[in-house]
């Protein structure tokens, strides 16, 4: 059974840093891209960043290029976002996915995990 | 990286057939046949993927729900609407930039 499981969520004061995991399981996880898509409280879905199998091709949306950098570690079979100068606008739920060919059909999804910025 | 554009709401009866569009520009929609759609059935529940590559259904997802695309505008139809068909619908779009772009959602209402 595929599985995402995010975590590292939580409340971070406004310009600071945190580091979200995704851990996968059930599948061959070098052979995936995988994505971050957000969304805010009462929003719509926004896609964050995407890393290739290998890690050699990462991209990010132009609202966190800068701020954000997505890696991912395949001997741990886990992907990671490490977010910094956090802004309110950045609050949202932060959704794993996994694209089998790197062209956004996001077949898997975590459950989230939420990110509070918040004074 | 502009949003995809969605109707906000739709709406139907039971039995009865709903289109939602989800209008992009030349440089997602129109230039890639890699359109898909996504589920919500609530707020905070994970997106389900109900159709890829603009009309292509995975394993599981009923035959009610197909796919098109028109120039820069891509459709989704739910035909023989269905109580549990009540849920939020996104886009979404490979875009230029290497980048991948939703739309801002549709809430469609079984009546």
């Amino acid at each position: 059974e595929v599985q995402l499981v995010e975590s590292g969520g939580g409340l971070v004061q406004p310009g600071g840093p945190l580091r979200l995991s995704c851990a996968a399981s059930g599948f061959t996880f070098t052979d995936y891209w995988m994505n971050w898509v957000r969304q805010a409280p009462g929003k719509g879905l926004v896609w964050v960043s995407r890393i290739n199998s290998d890690g050699s091709t990462i991209n990010y949306a132009d609202s966190v290029k800068g701020r954000f950098t997505t890696s991912r570690d395949n001997a741990k079979n886990t992907v990671y976002l490490q977010m910094n100068s956090l802004r309110a606008e950045d609050m949202a739920l932060y959704y794993c996915t996994r694209d089998p060919w790197g062209i956004g059909d996001f077949d898997y999804w975590g459950q989230g995990t939420l990110v509070t910025v918040s004074s | 990286q502009s949003a995809l554009t969605q109707p906000p709401s739709a709406s139907g009866s039971p039995g009865q057939s709903v289109t939602i569009s989800c209008t992009g520009t030349s440089s997602d929609v129109g230039a890639y046949d890699y359109v898909s759609w996504y589920q919500q059935q609530h707020p905070g529940k994970a997106p389900k993927l109900i159709i890829y590559e603009v009309t292509r259904r995975p394993s599981g997802v009923p035959d009610r729900f197909s796919g098109s695309k028109s120039g820069n505008t891509a459709s989704l139809t739910v035909s023989g609407l269905q109580a549990e068909d009540d849920a939020d619908y996104y886009c979404s779009s490979f875009a230029g930039s290497n980048s991948v772009v939703f739309g801002g959602g549709t809430k469609l209402t079984v009546l």
